[in-house]
């Protein structure tokens, strides 16, 4: 079955940076794209990017462009979000999630499914 | 940037009824729009999208309708396992962005 599996959970200090991983299992890594989602507490998610398994290609939301990158280890089926200049109002679960539809099929869906079980991001001098 | 909100914000209900949900977007989506079911602790999981499509292994008692900036989400009879928060979210203009959720929750 299709599994994404996050690294732990992780306490940063203002200012300093955070990469979460997402070890993907269970399809054909490079078929799909990855996006990557937040959620603070009490709050709605909030899309970040997403990265094309197969050349690499991101595309990020404009509230985090110079701030997110989102690499992949295609050997290691794993992608990753790397969030620098961290500050407490990023404290937040971050969850990878795969994209609906193949990439052969020429676009991305944005529709997310599955996702990962999350890593907590806390922030915080 | 199309902005969507939901209603309403909490719904008590009993298990075996019915539940309806709005989502209403600021501008039109055209059938571009996705319903997820988070329960405390866990991932979000998609149920519904491009607006009345479920997703794989998705119970029937779940369907999407509407189009345009007006959805509405159904669960025919509620089960106990339903009680959750519901997110909406359009993939018709970036950002990609969800509303703040109907709670569905027991009377």
């Amino acid at each position: 079955q299709v599994q994404l599996v996050q690294s732990g959970a992780e306490v940063k200090k203002p200012g300093a940076s955070v990469k979460v991983s997402c070890k993907a299992s269970g399809y054909i890594f490079t078929d799909y794209v990855i996006h990557w989602v937040r959620q603070a507490p009490g709050q709605r998610p909030e899309w970040m990017g997403w990265i094309n398994a197969a050349n690499g290609n991101t595309k990020y939301s404009e509230k985090f462009q110079g701030r997110v990158t989102i690499t992949l280890d295609t050997s290691a089926t794993t992608a990753y979000m790397e969030l620098s200049s961290l500050r407490s109002e990023d404290t937040a679960v971050y969850y990878c999630a795969r994209d609906l539809v193949p990439i052969s099929r020429g676009w991305t869906s944005d529709w997310f499914d599955p996702w990962g079980q999350g890593t907590l991001v806390t922030v915080s001098s | 940037e199309i902005v969507l909100t939901q209603s309403p914000a909490t719904l008590s209900l009993s298990p075996g009824e019915r539940a309806t949900l709005s989502c209403r977007a600021s501008q039109s989506v055209r059938t571009f729009l996705a319903w997820y079911q988070q329960k405390p602790g866990q991932a979000p999981r998609l149920l519904i999208y491009d607006a009345s499509n479920r997703a794989t292994g998705i119970p029937a008692r779940f369907s999407g309708s509407g189009s345009e900036t007006d959805f509405t989400l159904t669960i025919s009879s509620l089960e106990p396992e339903d009680f959750a928060i519901y997110y909406c979210q359009q993939r018709s203009d970036w950002p990609r962005a969800f509303g703040p959720g109907t709670k569905v929750d027991f009377k």
